[in-house]
């Protein structure tokens, strides 16, 4: 149990393009999914939590207005890097807390973002 | 001092060793303790997650928690090659959902 997708895995797109990343849980009702940022070799960075129906709690240093948050569903939130550059390359990970797995995360498989 | 210290490695053990991985904590407020598996390239995945102090095991895995030391540890018996991987502790308080992971340590089991 506790399965999170995450969509697409990979992604290569151009810079000034707004790409958009779905996570889902499979099998449980997400109540919290977190948005981490990981750069090669780096621990997990944690970039925003989102609550269902509410708006996104961003940390400090991530723009909220180039990273939007939706978390539209208990199964479905959404990151939409707008205006993509290359420094926004990286490695984005969703994770998602709820029901039997309230005090701990399962994370997705993660999706590469490339920017040229 | 950080809140989590974690040493990064690589740490490069034969095959069938017994591996011990470690995390240092500063929070006195920490009360649940997990390790994650991450392969390179890919989501971390939860292997162990524990309330108390003490001892618990999972296949090869057991988890260890010294609350008053403020240590934690996750030790691998018969290692693998398959067990490669970067290894995170996380801790959360009672009141956040929201861990605190360690920098993770890299695990090289070779042949």
């Amino acid at each position: 149990g506790a399965v999170v997708s995450q969509h697409p895995s990979r992604v290569i797109c151009k810079s000034g393009t707004s790409v958009k990343i779905e996570c889902r849980s499979l099998d449980f009702q997400a109540t919290t999914m977190f948005w981490y940022r990981q750069f090669p070799k780096q621990s997990l960075m944690l970039m925003a939590t989102s609550n269902e129906g509410s708006k996104a709690t961003y940390e400090q240093g991530v723009e909220k207005d180039k990273f939007l948050i939706n978390h539209a569903s208990l199964t479905l939130s959404t990151l939409t890097v707008t205006s993509a550059h290359p420094e926004d390359s990286s490695f984005y990970i969703c994770s998602a807390s709820g029901g039997r797995a309230l005090q701990t995360q399962y994370f997705g498989p993660g999706t590469r973002l490339l920017v040229l | 001092q950080k809140e989590v210290e974690q040493d990064p490695g690589p740490l490069s053990v034969p095959e069938g060793a017994i591996v011990s991985l470690n995390c240092t904590y500063s929070n006195s407020a920490f009360q649940y303790f997990m390790w994650y598996r991450q392969y390179s390239r890919k989501g971390p995945e939860l292997l162990m997650y524990t309330y108390s102090s003490g001892n618990k095991e999972d296949g090869r895995f057991t988890a260890q928690v010294d609350k008053s030391s403020k240590y934690i540890s996750l030790f691998i018996r018969d290692s693998q090659p398959s067990d490669s991987a970067t290894y995170l502790c996380a801790f959360s308080s009672g009141g956040s959902y929201i861990p605190t992971f360690g920098r993770g340590t890299s695990l090289i089991v070779h042949p």
